[in-house]
């Protein structure tokens, strides 16, 4: 079975400072990776999603990018955060048979 | 209007009760549907999974889909407090990867 490894748990950043947020996944080859944004009290709003090594697909323009750099790793990063970039990040594979979507723990992010 | 709409709660129901949550979407393409249950601070968990439409049932779940009428439903049969948590539907068209699509969430709380 697959699993999903995200860190850190919490993190505190200064505004303007930068992002790095790393998800690696074992238990599957090619898998399609996904980084979702949590903001309180709300849903899951997609940011991005990678079907393979190098490639990255965005839903929503923002401060932040994501790349691809190995076939089980995506990382998730931000040159200058920034107060709005807050929220709880989650990383999460689809399993391609199933259709199912599999979450890692999350990171909680405040900047302040 | 919004592709997936969520109850939004909060619920609170006495131990022991049976709990309805609800959900309704606008994409008729939509042929995949989950229900992921969170607490607080983690990241969901993966509770029902079904694509196709009547009723699926897992111990005290069921999970209710009426494709005719956009509309799913999650049952909890003999809540316990530990199902207190937030729980979302999910929903794609399984051709397309990317496009899981979360609602809002509802919170429950079962009160011993």
């Amino acid at each position: 079975s697959q699993t999903i490894h995200q860190w850190p748990a919490t993190l505190v950043q200064p505004v303007g400072s930068p992002l790095s947020l790393e998800c690696t996944v074992e238990g599957t080859s090619n898998p399609n990776l996904y980084w979702y944004r949590q903001a309180a009290g709300r849903g899951l709003q997609l940011l991005f999603y990678s079907v393979g090594i190098g490639q990255i697909s965005s839903e929503v323009p923002q401060n932040l990018s994501a790349s691809r750099p190995q076939d089980r790793q995506f990382i998730l990063s931000s040159k200058k955060l920034l107060l709005s970039d807050s929220g709880f990040y989650l990383c999460a594979q689809l399993d391609r048979e199933s259709e199912k979507l599999f979450f890692g723990s999350g990171t909680q992010l405040s900047v302040l | 209007q919004k592709e997936v709409e969520q109850d939004p709660g909060p619920l609170s129901v006495p131990e022991g009760a049976i709990v309805s949550l609800n959900c309704t979407y606008s994409n008729s393409a939509f042929q995949y549907f989950m229900w992921y249950r969170q607490y607080s601070r983690k990241g969901p968990e993966l509770l029902m999974y079904t694509y196709s439409s009547g009723n699926k049932e897992d111990g005290r779940f069921t999970a209710q889909v009426d494709k005719s009428s956009k509309y799913i439903s999650l049952f909890i049969r003999d809540s316990q407090p530990s199902d207190s948590a937030t729980y979302l539907c999910a929903m794609s068209e399984g051709t397309s990867y990317d496009k899981v699509i979360f609602g809002p969430g509802t919170s429950l709380s079962v009160i011993p």
